[in-house]
Parts: C-alpha cells; structure tokens; sequence
C-alpha cells in the first residue's frame, strides 16, 4: 500500500520556536509538495520540490522553508514559529507527468502558543 | 476573485438522493481538472480526473464546461459514506502545471 508518512500528528510550540515538519513517501515519486489548509481558505501551496536539492516557492512562501536532500523525504521548516503559522499541514507527491494525482500523508496539526 | 470558486454549502441530502456541484475557475489556460474528496479529519484523496467529453465512474460523473469555464460532479444515489467535502481542483499551463485547490463543497446525506 503506497504511502506519504508525516512524522507528527499534533504538535504544540511556543513563539519563536523552530519547528520542523518531517515528510516521506515511499512510491518513488518526483515531486513532492507542502501545502496547509485553514478554514475559509482551502489547500495553500507553501513550498514544491520536482527533483533532489531543488526546491521552487509556492503561494505563500513567507516564513518557511524546506529541505529535500533525499529523493524519498521533504522537510518543512518554520525558522521562528508565530502564531498566525498554527494550522494544518498537508505533505504530497506525484508522479512527474502526473501532477494532477497527489497523494497526501494525513497531516500535521501545529498549534503555535 | 478567487481562481478556483466552490459553494461552500453544506448540503444536506437525503439518501438515494441526486446532488451536484458546481466549480467555477477563472483562468481560460487551465488545462487539466479533478476533483478530490476529504473526509472529516483525513487527508484529500483524488476522486476522479474530469475529461472534455466528460466521464463517468459508477454513481459519480464529471463534467467540463470550457466555454463557460466550470465543471461540475453529480453523484446519483448517495450514500451515508458519500459524505465529505469535495474539492475542485484545476492546473493551468501558465502557471508551470500547478494545482489550484477550490475550498471545497461539504456534502451530508442523511438516512
């Protein structure tokens, strides 16, 4: 069963902590893509890597940033957590050529204090 | 305005009932269409692609309506299990493939 592992359901920081979201799917996938989703707002795209070491910006970059050093795992990093951050995280990735299939890990919900 | 439009609902059905939604977008380079489907506290999972000549996969149909720039999935005979939010999500060939999510359609049947 093919699968995109988020490392941590719920977490709870403080201001100003660092915070690092942890993302692995083991289907060989290309692309890889952090997004969240808040109410009224829907699915944003934060960050999108479609190969190893590279990494473009999303829709609303501004306070994040990521790591993918391995084919398989894509980090997200919040440098200095604020409290308008607290939401849901949503890890995806596809096949190249098949953007349009995602799949998701379950997400993390971080709730900055 | 946004560039993929949903109404939001929620709408309530009845069992064995016919619902559709709507999804408006608003680029006219957008090249490929789905809709996804999120249940409560999970994560989206793809539904189904929406084709031109539109397609059908048993209870649900999707179709596209480039003229006027919407699609629309009708699920016939619902299901308790059908409920869910359903996101229309649409790729643009301007903007490098990327995928533009809708906010989602909350959908509830009832017994």
């Amino acid at each position: 069963d093919v699968k995109v592992t988020q490392s941590s359901r719920y977490l709870v920081k403080r201001t100003g902590e660092k915070v690092f979201l942890e993302c692995v799917q083991d289907m060989d996938h290309e692309n890889m893509f952090w997004y969240r989703q808040d109410p009224g707002l829907g699915l944003r795209l934060i960050y999108f890597s479609y190969d190893v070491k590279m990494k473009e910006k999303g829709d609303i970059p501004e306070g994040y940033s990521v790591s993918r050093e391995k084919k398989e795992r894509f980090s997200l990093i919040l440098e200095s957590a604020s409290t308008n951050q607290t939401s849901m995280y949503l890890c995806a990735s596809s096949f190249t050529g098949r953007t349009g299939e995602l799949f998701f890990g379950e997400g993390s919900r971080l709730t900055v204090l | 305005r946004k560039e993929v439009e949903q109404d939001p609902g929620p709408f309530n059905v009845p069992e064995g009932a016919t619902v559709a939604f709507n999804c408006t977008y608003s680029n006219s380079a957008s090249q490929s269409f789905f809709w996804y489907r999120q249940d409560c506290r999970k994560e989206p999972k793809l539904l189904m692609s929406v084709y031109s000549s539109g397609n059908e996969d048993g209870r649900f149909t999707a179709q596209l309506n480039r003229a006027s720039q919407y699609i629309s999935l009708l699920i016939r005979d619902s299901k308790l299990s059908d409920s869910a939010t359903y996101l229309c999500v649409v790729t643009s060939y301007n903007q490098g493939g990327k995928l533009i999510f809708g906010q989602g359609t909350e959908l509830s049947v009832k017994p």
